[in-house]
């Protein structure tokens, strides 16, 4: 089916470990970001790209780090994990139309320890 | 700067009462988008509607209605006769077109609505 794969659903880190959330899309979107979600504090973006081979800072980029070397993968990877990462990460892809709505996909929830 | 205030954490009804959800956005922009996304308790998010900032026409969609007032700052979401269905966590967003696109949506914190039978 057409959408937003992220793989994995599921992750325990222990504090240190690096490791990368993967993000595909196959409905040729230009735009993907990855957000975060925190109890109480609404999804909060970490980075985005307009498209292959350019990437930018969202609200709360420390301790990630993204490329976008093609337009259907987005990855995140965390550098080094700490327990303030714990959270459940979501990837997003839109068209590039001025307010087209984004298309999530179904979240990695994380934890370190 | 963008924000997006929900000011209802959480609502709790009974079936088929009516409940409206409050959004209110702040930006500097005379272009913007305003969203409604839903998380139900699976996790996902799931897309309801957009609504562009010259289009202040009120949107209807089945029981989901939408209110959109710049006059007030406000995006507000009714859902008319709700079902257990409905409970989710709801979430309004924001985006500027400043620089061409989407690529950045401001969310509000949600509001989860907890619908009783």
């Amino acid at each position: 089916n057409a959408g937003v794969t992220q793989t994995p659903k599921f992750q325990v880190l222990k504090t240190g470990q690096s490791m990368t959330l993967q993000c595909a899309q196959d409905m040729n979107h230009e735009y993907m970001s990855w957000y975060r979600q925190d109890p109480g504090m609404g999804l909060r973006l970490i980075h985005y790209s307009v498209g292959a081979g350019i990437t930018d800072q969202g609200e709360v980029p420390n301790g990630y780090n993204v490329s976008r070397s093609t337009t259907e993968d987005f990855p995140l990877r965390l550098l080094s994990a700490a327990p303030s990462q714990t959270s459940v990460y979501f990837c997003a892809s839109s068209y590039y139309v001025k307010g087209d709505g984004y298309t999530f996909g179904s979240g990695t929830r994380l934890t370190v320890v | 700067a963008q924000k997006v205030t929900q000011a209802q954490t959480e609502i709790s009804v009974v079936e088929k009462e009516d409940v409206t959800l409050d959004c209110v956005y702040e930006t500097r922009d005379t272009t913007y988008y305003l969203f409604w996304y839903k998380q139900p308790p699976s996790g996902e998010l799931v897309f309801l509607i957009r609504r562009n900032s010259f289009d202040e026409q009120n949107e209807i969609s089945g029981r989901y209605s939408w209110n959109f007032q710049k006059s007030t700052s406000s995006f507000n979401f009714t859902i008319t006769a709700s079902q257990v269905v409905d409970s989710a966590v709801y979430f309004c967003a924001l985006s500027e077109a400043n620089q061409g696109g989407s690529e950045k949506l401001v969310f509000g914190k949600g509001t989860k609505l907890t619908v009783n039978p």
